[in-house]
């Protein structure tokens, strides 16, 4: 079982509703971040949070550490949302981050 | 433009051959990472510079062999790879150098190698 999972795998939604993507680990943690990759490879960090939830834009990132939960959601969703979004979370005291499988969006027009 | 650069963005090669992929960043970074990104898998942490020193390998066979010569350049070598060595790899960046605590920065990345071994 990877330690971090993320829901759904694959998400295909209408242009303009709301997204929600889940992210749960199973072990102790000190930073989540959520990325996003667009089709041909480039990554692109979103957010890194520790603790409560913060917004840039249309996206907002949420994380309860006592229920090991993090949710990203978007809102008033558009096709450039497309892409794979990953979870990943670090912790401990090395430099390794753990990521999730990454959940597929497609927004249609 | 990504202030990270990889070179270069797709490569063929078969199994006796060697090759290099470069990444170059142009962020003033201290730290710099390679990552494995197969079909259906998860990224894959290999290599951690801090600093120009190898500061984690994460269990990569010795086909791979990184090089740091500098803060701002990082090679990937390659040599008598496998077929399921065929993957994205990545190049990323993040700031600190020197004790931090590396998962809690962001993380600048490269759009990728596209690696595929015959």
């Amino acid at each position: 079982k990877n330690e971090v999972e993320q829901s759904p795998q694959n998400l295909t939604a209408q242009e303009g509703e709301f997204i929600t993507i889940n992210c749960s680990y199973s072990v102790g943690i000190s930073a989540l971040h959520w990325l996003q990759q667009h089709p041909g490879g480039g990554i692109v960090s979103l957010f890194m949070l520790s603790s409560g939830k913060k917004k840039h834009g249309r996206l907002i990132a949420t994380i309860n550490i006592q229920e090991k939960h993090s949710s990203l959601h978007i809102t008033a969703s558009h096709p450039r949302d497309s892409a794979v979004y990953i979870c990943a979370v670090g912790g401990g005291s090395n430099y390794k981050l753990t990521f999730g499988k990454g959940t597929l969006l497609t927004v249609n027009p | 433009e990504t202030g990270v650069t990889q070179t270069p963005r797709h490569l063929v090669m078969g199994m006796t051959n060697k090759k290099s992929l470069k990444c170059e960043q142009h962020l003033g970074h201290n730290a710099m990472y390679w990552y494995k990104q197969s079909a259906k898998k998860p990224l894959e942490l290999m290599f951690v510079y801090n600093f120009k020193e190898q500061t984690e390998n994460n269990s990569v066979p010795s086909r791979f062999s990184p090089e740091c010569p500098n803060s701002s350049h990082l090679f990937l070598h390659l040599h008598t790879l496998q077929p399921e060595d065929s993957a994205l790899y990545l190049c990323a960046s993040s700031p600190e150098g020197g004790g931090g605590l590396k998962y809690q920065e962001t993380q600048y990345f490269g759009p990728g190698t596209r690696l595929l071994v015959l």
